[in-house]
């Protein structure tokens, strides 16, 4: 079956520090790869996503490519903030049926 | 524009009284989704509709019952809650589904407290 798998947090840093939040998935076919962030309180939003092979995905500073030979989708930012403090999750869609999630990452930024 | 609307927001329950929780949406989208939200599992789908008069099971559907007797609305009961039923319950929406992964939209969540 489908599945994603995403680094167990929490991931803390200091502001402007360097990010990394590693997502695998495992599913047949050609899927299309989401990263989603949540915000404390409130429901999840698209952050960005890449539907083929070697896209990248990029939305406010934040990017992540569509690695088909590691089955991977690593999400990156330069330079993190504190209002980036949030729990983000890396999903799926393989083409039918619905929306795979991972089990999210909280990440905490200090000043 | 509204996008997609739970209601209600927070709600505490005993142990074997049932609710509905509601799920509305105005983006004229296909796919309804409830998922529930625990901490250290992420998000598991609990029952999803693709389309009006029909709905599908999710990974954990067991305790709960859904109906999409209108497009823009999607219903989650709980007969006899439980103190396991104890999440945030969050309800999504998506257009008809290609292979390019269209964008789920969420709501802002329902925190269910079973005592």
């Amino acid at each position: 079956g489908n599945s994603v798998t995403q680094m167990e947090g929490p991931v803390t840093l200091s502001e402007e520090a360097f990010l990394t939040i590693n997502c695998t998935y495992t599913a047949t076919g050609y899927p299309s790869l989401f990263w989603y962030v949540q915000y404390p309180g409130e429901g999840l939003q698209l952050l960005l996503k890449a539907t083929k092979a070697d896209d990248k995905g990029s939305n406010k500073g934040f990017e992540a490519t569509y690695r088909k030979e590691t089955t991977s989708f690593h999400l990156e930012k330069g330079s993190v903030q504190v209002s980036d403090s949030a729990v983000y999750f890396c999903a799926l869609f393989p083409g039918y049926s619905t929306l795979t999630f991972g089990k999210g990452t909280m990440l905490l930024v200090s000043p | 524009n509204a996008g997609v609307t739970q209601t209600p927001k927070f709600r505490v329950l005993k142990t074997g009284q049932s609710m509905t929780l509601l799920c509305a949406q105005d983006m004229n989208h296909e796919y309804m989704y409830w998922y529930r939200q625990d901490p250290g599992m992420g998000l598991r789908l609990i029952h999803y509709s693709v389309g009006e008069g029909t709905t599908a099971k999710g990974e954990v559907p067991d305790g709960y019952n859904v109906s999409r007797l209108k497009k823009q609305n999607f219903l989650l009961g709980l007969e006899s809650a439980a103190p396991s039923q104890t999440s945030v319950y969050f309800c999504a929406s998506s257009p008809l589904q290609d292979r390019a992964g269209t964008e789920a939209f969420f709501g802002q969540g329902t925190r269910l407290t079973v005592v």
